[in-house]
């Protein structure tokens, strides 16, 4: 299994909801990622987790809370977002750059995305 | 992590080869070259990467020049579905996360 699954899908809230996107991996990765995508351009990272603890947070306002349960699965919370946060939100996950025992060769593997509209 | 150049748009016509070109002239000896695409709506995909020799797989090929400045892409038959932006990225290797670029539109033509 070399996918990474992201839901919704779709989402559409206003700027008073609460709601999560979710991201799952089963390759074993113990490196995971969100990213942020604009329309007409590339994406920009947001969070790193290793080992389920967060290890880059690229500035990300308070709105956003990534949260990591376990090693394959990924949240980002969204709370009291602006309309200028719709955007692609694509996760990923990576061997570790620690991780032993495999091949190391530091591909990233890209979920579909979360298209997010706020209203 | 080293800057990289590449062309904002190529065309290539169906079945040719498509060469995509990209400068990273400040690389340093432990960063390697990474190529990325993401066909619209769909997230990133990995190409191939490489370090200072040439790369092959099922996929592409990597030309890295010698002084490792600059690197080519090759898509060696191109068809309607390579139609993507394409992302050169240089990374060291003790970094996973990726910084992308504004990367090279690639447009196939039947």
């Amino acid at each position: 299994d070399t996918e990474v699954t992201q839901t919704p899908k779709h989402l559409v809230m206003g700027m008073t909801n609460k709601k999560s996107l979710k991201c799952e991996q089963h390759m074993g990765h113990r490196a995971m990622y969100w990213y942020k995508q604009k329309a007409k351009k590339p994406p920009e990272l947001m969070f790193v987790y290793s080992y389920e603890k967060l290890s880059i947070n690229e500035s990300v306002p308070s709105r956003f809370s990534p949260e990591c349960p376990n090693s394959s699965l990924l949240n980002l919370h969204l709370h009291a977002l602006q309309p200028e946060d719709s955007a692609l939100y694509l996760c990923a996950s990576s061997q570790d750059r620690f991780q032993r025992g495999v091949p190391n060769t530091g591909e990233l593997f890209f979920g579909e995305g979360s298209r997010l509209t706020v209203l | 992590d080293a800057k990289t150049t590449q062309p904002p748009s190529m065309d290539c016509a169906e079945g040719r080869a498509a060469n995509l070109p990209c400068n990273h002239s400040t690389i340093s000896g432990n960063e390697y070259v990474y190529w990325y695409r993401q066909i619209h709506s769909q997230g990133p995909q990995y190409i191939i990467h490489g370090l200072k020799n040439n790369e092959t797989n099922e996929m592409a090929s990597l030309i890295i020049t010698e002084d490792r400045k600059s690197s080519t892409l090759i898509l060696p038959h191109a068809t309607l579905r390579d139609t993507a932006v394409y992302y050169c990225i240089v990374i060291n290797t003790g970094r996973r996360a990726l910084t992308f670029g504004s990367g090279t539109r690639l447009q196939v033509q039947p």
